[in-house]
């Protein structure tokens, strides 16, 4: 079973407008971490926030918030103020705290590609 | 500080040959991974290295090999080489733990032909 399921292969937004990237996962742990990353056409891979299981608020950096809903195991991420600079692949991972083949690698999404236009 | 570096950036092979995909993290971190990306597919674990001295493999790891030569060092190897592999490598680093933010290099794009 997919851990981790991105149902938006595509997305569009215009410049300065809010976007929310869909992302569920499937866990029986109770203690595990949540991450977006964004991908440029460039290929490197960038950090963009984390939620933790047991983190009662949202997470924020700056225009970026993840929308964490713990029972229905979904952590949305929100871009306010779209750029032009935002598009990109997103990627949602996570990671669980109990030992498992991965060790503590990352489980990642299939990803959602943003176009911003102008 | 250079974070974590791959070599090579590109590299194209025909099938049967064999090659190593080099990397290394200055960031003293404990564990370290490859990935590989194709499209459609995220990234999926070729093999995980969680301390120096252990690996493991991930969820694709046929056709791979992997030596942790020191803590710095996490080395991938394709010992007969099939378009199959044909795919973006990346390797990354971090601490242990559950918050611990993994750090990517630039990747290798590897054609097999």
């Amino acid at each position: 079973a997919q851990k981790i399921t991105q149902t938006q292969p595509g997305m569009f937004v215009q410049e300065k407008e809010a976007v929310t990237l869909d992302c569920t996962y499937d866990t029986s742990d109770q203690s595990y971490g949540l991450f977006w990353y964004k991908q440029p056409s460039s290929g490197e891979m960038i950090f963009l926030i984390y939620q933790g299981s047991y983190d009662e608020q949202n997470a924020t950096e700056g225009r970026y918030s993840l929308n964490f809903q713990k029972a229905r195991k979904s952590a949305n991420l929100v871009i306010s103020a779209s750029q032009l600079g935002d598009s990109a692949m997103y990627f949602c991972a996570m990671r669980e705290a109990v030992f498992n083949q991965a060790g503590t690698a990352l489980i990642f999404g299939k990803g959602t590609t943003l176009s911003v236009s102008s | 500080n250079a974070g974590v570096t791959q070599t090579p950036k590109f590299q194209v092979l025909k099938t049967g040959q064999s090659m190593t995909l080099q990397c290394a993290q200055d960031m003293n971190h404990n564990s370290m991974y490859w990935y590989r990306q194709d499209p459609g597919m995220g990234l999926r674990l070729i093999y995980y290295s969680a301390s120096e001295g252990t690996t493991d493999k991930g969820e694709v790891p046929n056709g791979y090999n992997v030596s942790r030569l020191n803590k710095r060092e996490f080395s991938l190897r394709l010992e007969s080489a099939a378009p199959s592999q044909t795919s973006v490598y990346f390797c990354a680093s971090s601490d242990p733990g559950l918050v611990s933010e993994q750090y990517f290099g630039p990747g290798t794009r590897l054609t097999v032909t």
